[in-house]
């Protein structure tokens, strides 16, 4: 059974700084990983979809690295901004054709102080 | 529309009754997908739909819970005799046909039993 670990659980993070997530996975048999963000009361943005092929994603501040074969992947933010608080959360999709069920990680809450 | 939609936004309602929750998906999107995210914890997955079918229900908690799709377009997840352990946003996805495509969240639908 896939499961997704994320550290740290929670970072506060003074505004200006690049900082980095973590996400680790048990199987590395993935079709993709997914890093979503989620505001309080809200659902989830999708930020970042990486392919199992693929090395890494970028999309503004933001980039995601996978390394399917050591079952990790980080989400890099460059230049902390207060608006960039939320919970950020990865999730990995199984590679088995037996549906497309998405399995999450804890999430990291991310607070960035002005 | 432009995403998926979900209703009600919130709910609250009395042990032993039953509700319903529905998604509207993006247009076109076959895939559909419910998740539940109970406070303070991940998400757990409970449907899918490809199409009208739900080739993968192993996620429903109980047979309180059913799910149903019509016309490949709008979900609607029914909880019946609700207990207060069901209490929980429930979020409603949907992606364009197959893996590896990028999934999109509503913003959920807020049960409260009480």
């Amino acid at each position: 059974k896939q499961e997704v670990t994320q550290i740290p659980a929670a970072l506060s993070v003074p505004e200006g700084e690049n900082l980095v997530l973590n996400c680790s996975f048990t199987d590395s048999a993935i079709y993709n990983l997914q890093w979503f963000r989620q505001d309080p009361g809200k659902g989830l943005t999708s930020l970042l979809l990486i392919q199992s092929s693929q090395r890494e994603q970028t999309s503004g501040r933001l980039n995601a690295s996978l390394d399917k074969s050591s079952g990790r992947s980080t989400l890099y933010i460059a230049a902390s901004q207060p608006g960039d608080s939320a919970t950020y959360l990865c999730a990995v999709l199984p590679n088995n054709n037996a549906g497309n069920m998405l399995t999450f990680g804890g999430g990291t809450r991310l607070m960035v102080k002005p | 529309g432009a995403g998926v939609s979900q209703s009600p936004s919130n709910k609250v309602t009395e042990k032993g009754k039953d509700v319903e929750l529905r998604c509207d998906p993006i247009s076109g999107h076959t895939a559909l997908y419910w998740y539940r995210q109970r406070l303070g914890q991940g998400l757990e997955f409970l449907i899918y739909f490809q199409g009208n079918s739900a080739p993968d229900k192993s996620g429903l908690p109980s047979d309180r819970f059913s799910a149903e799709r019509t016309g490949e377009s709008v979900s609607t997840l029914t909880i019946q005799r609700t207990q207060q352990e069901d209490s929980a946003v429930y979020l409603c996805a949907s992606s364009l046909s197959g893996s590896g495509n990028t999934i999109y969240f509503g913003e959920g639908s807020w049960l409260t039993v009480v």
